[in-house]
């Protein structure tokens, strides 16, 4: 089955700084990547996400690039802002019928004023 | 913007004692699914449902488990005996579409089960 790979398990950046989370999956089937942000206390809320007929996709501070053939997708928020600190998970699946998504296991984010 | 809701926000329980995690899915949605999460480690997917019936299930999802739609809006997981393994962070989503039509999850704020 898919196994999804995520790092870094935590990452500090200064305020107005990027910060980049990288994943890695291990299906080639694999083919919607969606990246979900988690709140304390709260359920992860999807973000953004990719298909596989794309390689990058921007919304205002957010993009995520995929790269099919060495199976990576990462995370870039630019310009980070205090209200970024939260928990992202990256995760995949597939389209064929099989309709779950696997999550990596998430990057504690922290801005630093 | 709608919302999937779940209750109780947090349940304890007695090991061994039965309990049912209830969730209302977003009215149009097709799709439901159960995650659970134990403190700090990643979202692990329980089982799928659709068309009244789960179209996939996880290792994890044993016989302990089961899953019902019981009317039109509610989304039950009843776990049947439980055990101290079982605490964790139980979240509801539900989509749209299958992954075939993109449309993402929505996830619920979770139910936090601890066993004692």
């Amino acid at each position: 089955g898919e196994n999804v790979e995520q790092h870094p398990s935590t990452l500090s950046v200064q305020e107005g700084d990027s910060a980049v989370i990288k994943c890695t999956y291990s299906d080639s089937a694999s083919n919607y990547f969606p990246w979900y942000k988690q709140e304390l206390g709260k359920g992860p809320q999807l973000i953004i996400d990719i298909r596989s007929n794309v390689g990058e996709k921007k919304d205002q501070r957010i993009a995520v690039t995929l790269n099919k053939t060495a199976k990576h997708f990462s995370l870039h928020i630019t310009e980070t802002q205090p209200e970024d600190s939260a928990v992202y998970f990256c995760a995949a699946s597939t389209t064929d019928g099989d309709d779950k998504i696997i999550f990596g296991k998430g990057t504690r984010l922290h801005i630093l004023p | 913007e709608p919302e999937v809701t779940q209750t109780p926000s947090h349940q304890v329980t007695q090991m061994g004692q039965e309990v049912i995690l209830r969730c209302v899915p977003i009215s149009n949605h097709l799709y439901f699914y159960w995650y659970r999460q134990i403190l700090g480690q990643k979202v692990e997917f329980l089982v799928s449902f659709y068309n009244n019936e789960i179209s996939e299930k996880s290792e994890i999802f044993d016989d302990q488990f089961s899953v019902e739609r019981p009317d039109g809006s509610n989304f039950t997981l009843k776990i049947r005996s439980t055990k101290l393994e079982d605490s964790a962070m139980y979240f509801c989503a539900s989509s749209e579409l299958s992954q075939g039509g993109g449309s993402g999850y929505t996830f619920g704020s979770g139910t936090r089960l601890t066993v004692v």
